[in-house]
């Protein structure tokens, strides 16, 4: 089945040491996306990529960076984490923007703890 | 004010019941709005979307919005315990990019 996987699924950290989590997609889909969500709040979008085009939101910490090699594969790397790290981390694809092609498909997560 | 907001629950029903969950938002620039579904340990699912004002039903669910109070409504009829979810609702904007969610609303659904 066609989907968007994430890698590891929990991961832990120490404070200050630098970590990085992959999602992969099957669905050969021009955008991928990196969200943030901590305990009962909304997914924040951290930034995305149309194709190779990078976008970062304004307001993610310069602590976050991401790459995206190829079309498959997207890759979260937060430099220094600091406790306020710790959340889950939510890969996303749409096909495109346009209507009709912009339903996300999102992976399962992964949960980062920082100690 | 932030640009979408939603009742956080959660919200405990007893099965059958009928659900309404509510989304305002502020951006006029909004142009359609989407609902998701997100499981406890779980990605968010697409469960609903809406292009203009009015309603859309799918099975059990319908979607309602009123574009000139910026008020969408998700509702459930007969619900189950598996509909025990958080909603999100996601609002579009003019370029078909869907970059803001809701916060959205823990709903239980009770045996």
């Amino acid at each position: 089945d066609a989907m968007v996987i994430q890698n590891p699924r929990y991961q832990v950290t120490q404070f200050g040491k630098p970590v990085t989590l992959s999602c992969s997609q099957t669905l050969n889909h021009n955008v991928m996306y990196w969200y943030q969500q901590k305990s009962s709040q909304a997914p924040k979008l951290l930034f995305h990529y149309y194709d190779k085009d990078f976008n970062n939101e304004a307001d993610t910490p310069d602590n976050f960076q991401s790459r995206r090699p190829n079309t498959s594969f997207c890759f979260l790397d937060i430099r220094s984490p600091g406790l306020g790290d710790a959340a889950m981390y939510l890969c996303a694809t749409s096909r495109d923007f346009s209507r009709g092609d912009n339903e996300q498909f999102f992976g399962p997560g992964t949960r980062l703890t920082v100690l | 004010q932030k640009e979408v907001e939603q009742d956080p629950g959660p919200l405990s029903v007893p099965e059958g019941a009928i659900v309404s969950l509510n989304c305002t938002y502020s951006n006029s620039a909004f142009q359609y709005f989407m609902w998701y579904r997100q499981y406890s340990r779980k990605g968010p699912e697409l469960l609903m979307y809406t292009y203009s004002s009015g309603n859309k039903e799918d099975g059990r669910f319908t979607a309602q919005v009123d574009k000139s109070s910026k008020y969408i409504s998700l509702f459930i009829r007969d619900s189950q315990p598996s509909d025990s979810a958080t909603y999100l609702c996601a609002p579009i904007g003019p370029y078909g990019q869907n970059f803001v969610f809701g916060p959205g609303t823990r709903l239980s659904v009770l045996p």
